[in-house]
C-alpha cells in the first residue's frame, strides 16, 4: 500500500514552454501532497504544500506564479512549470499524506525535468 | 528557521566496517525520518523516529534518536557494498497547517570492497 506515481518520469521541452507533471496516489486518498525539488548533489527542498480543494502554500523563494499547484482531488495534484528556462532543470519530487496529524509522507518516484 | 545538519556529507569506507552518520537539528521535533537514495532514484524511507530514545534497526543500519541533544544517528555495521547510496534524515515540524519536512544535506557513502 502507500503507492504514489509521478508523471512522466522524465521530459524535455524547450525553454519557454510550459511543462505540467503529475502526481497521484494510488491506493489512499491523499488530503496533502507536498512538491520538491532538488538539483544534482543537493538536498531536497521543499516547493509548496497543497491541500485538497485550497490553494497551494508555497515556501519562501518559491515563485507561484511560475509553478502552478493543482489539488483538486484526493488522489491527484499537479506542477506546472510555466515558461520554463534551463536554470528550472530539476529532478522534482511529490509526496502524499493522509492529513492524519503527522502522518508519514509516501514519496513519488520523481520526474527529472530538462529545459533546453 | 530550522537547521538540519549531517554529518559527514561524504563518506569513503571499506566493507566490513562500522561506521556512524550524523544529523543534528537546531528545534524540537517530534519526528525524525531516514531516507536512502540511489543515483537517479527518489526517496526510499528506512526509519522514523518518533521519541526520545527510540533505537530501529534494519539488517545493517541502526538508527536512534536523542531529543534532548536534537541528534540522531544512523549506524552502519559491516558494511556491504551496496549499501552506497546517499541517505538523508529529515526532520517533521508539526506545524498548525500540518507536517512540514526539513532534510539535512546529505551523506553521501560509498563502499569500497
Amino acid at each position: 500500500g502507500a503507492v504514489v506515481s509521478q508523471h512522466p518520469s522524465w521530459v524535455i521541452c524547450k525553454s519557454g514552454t510550459s511543462v505540467k507533471i503529475e502526481c497521484r496516489s494510488l491506493d489512499f486518498q491523499a488530503t496533502t501532497m507536498f512538491w520538491y525539488r532538488q538539483f544534482p548533489k543537493q538536498s531536497l527542498m521543499l516547493m509548496a504544500t497543497s491541500n485538497e480543494g485550497s490553494k497551494a502554500t508555497y515556501e519562501q523563494g518559491v515563485e507561484k506564479d511560475k509553478f502552478l499547484i493543482n489539488h483538486a482531488s484526493l488522489t491527484l495534484s499537479t506542477l506546472t512549470v510555466t515558461s520554463a528556462h534551463p536554470e528550472d532543470s530539476s529532478f522534482y519530487i511529490c509526496s502524499a499524506q493522509t492529513g492524519a496529524y503527522q502522518e508519514t509522507q509516501y514519496f513519488g518516484p520523481g520526474t527529472r525535468l530538462l529545459v533546453l | 528557521e530550522l537547521k538540519v545538519e549531517q554529518n559527514p556529507l561524504f563518506l569513503s569506507m571499506q566493507e566490513g566496517k562500522n561506521y556512524t552518520i550524523y544529523c543534528n537539528y537546531s528545534t524540537t521535533s517530534d519526528r525524525l525520518y531516514w531516507y536512502r537514495q540511489d543515483p537517479g532514484k527518489s526517496l526510499e524511507s528506512l526509519f522514523v523516529l518518533l521519541s526520545n530514545g527510540a533505537v530501529k534497526q534494519e539488517g545493517r543500519l541502526m538508527a536512534s534518536l536523542d531529543t534532548k541533544a536534537r541528534l540522531s544517528t544512523l549506524h552502519i555495521t559491516a558494511a556491504v557494498h551496496d549499501l552506497s547510496a546517499t541517505y538523508f534524515c529529515a526532520v517533521d515540524i508539526a506545524e498548525t497547517s500540518g507536517s512540514r519536512l526539513t532534510f539535512g544535506e546529505g551523506t553521501q557513502l560509498t563502499v569500497n570492497p
